[in-house]
């Protein structure tokens, strides 16, 4: 079965700095990652996905992340955050094409210091 | 609003009786989802439906719980006898079927939160 660990519960950053959310997945075959934001009162959104190709993707909001398969990790990153990057942010992995079910990680609490 | 549409948005219920959620999904989505997220977790997967089939359901969806698709349309999990231990927030997602190289991404509704006393 696969698993993902998000390591950090909470990461603050002052505004305008960089920042890093970790995610590491667990799994004994190919899996498609992902990473959801979940904004104040609103439902879960998506960032990111990497399917196939290209290590690197980007995402909506300025954030891009990178699969390391080696290192069976799919962290996310932004170089200068604003305050509306203020969220909840899960990652979550799918071992079907379609995402039926996705299995997500415990989630990293962001939050912008002005 | 044409996005996913979840009610009620909070539930306050007693031990034992019977609770039920509705979810009105994106309206050319085809696929529907039920997800369970509990505090300090992310959420976990409860069902799915293609149209009105039901196609894989959960070990976590205990028989107290029944989820249904008629007409393949909304859906309405509903849970009977409830206990304390099904307090959470209870999510609600749509999709179209995956065509490659697009996976048929998921469109979340804001949740029906569960309170059981």
């Amino acid at each position: 079965a696969q698993s993902v660990t998000q390591l950090d519960s909470q990461v603050p950053v002052f505004e305008e700095a960089p920042v890093e959310l970790r995610c590491n997945y667990s799994s004994s075959v190919s899996v498609y990652l992902f990473w959801y934001v979940q904004y104040p009162n609103q439902g879960l959104q998506l960032l990111l996905k990497y399917l196939s190709g290209s290590t690197l993707v980007k995402g909506i909001n300025g954030f891009e992340a990178e699969f390391n398969k080696s290192q069976t990790s799919f962290h996310v990153r932004k170089p200068s955050v604003h305050i509306s990057d203020t969220a909840e942010y899960f990652c979550a992995v799918s071992l079907n094409f379609g995402n039926e079910k996705l299995t997500f990680g415990t989630g990293t609490r962001l939050t912008i210091i002005p | 609003d044409t996005g996913v549409s979840q009610n009620p948005r909070h539930k306050i219920t007693k031990r034992g009786q019977n609770v039920t959620f509705r979810c009105d999904p994106i309206s050319e989505h085809n696929r529907l989802y039920w997800y369970r997220q509990t505090l300090g977790q992310g959420p976990e997967f409860l069902t799915y439906f293609q149209n009105e089939a039901q196609l894989e359901k959960s070990r976590l969806l205990s028989d107290r719980f029944s989820a249904e698709r008629p007409k393949g349309s909304f859906s309405t999990l509903e849970i009977q006898r409830t206990e304390q231990g099904d307090s959470a927030m209870y999510l609600c997602a749509s999709s179209l079927s995956p065509r490659r190289p697009n996976t048929g991404e998921l469109f979340f509704g804001e949740g029906s939160r569960l309170t059981v006393l």
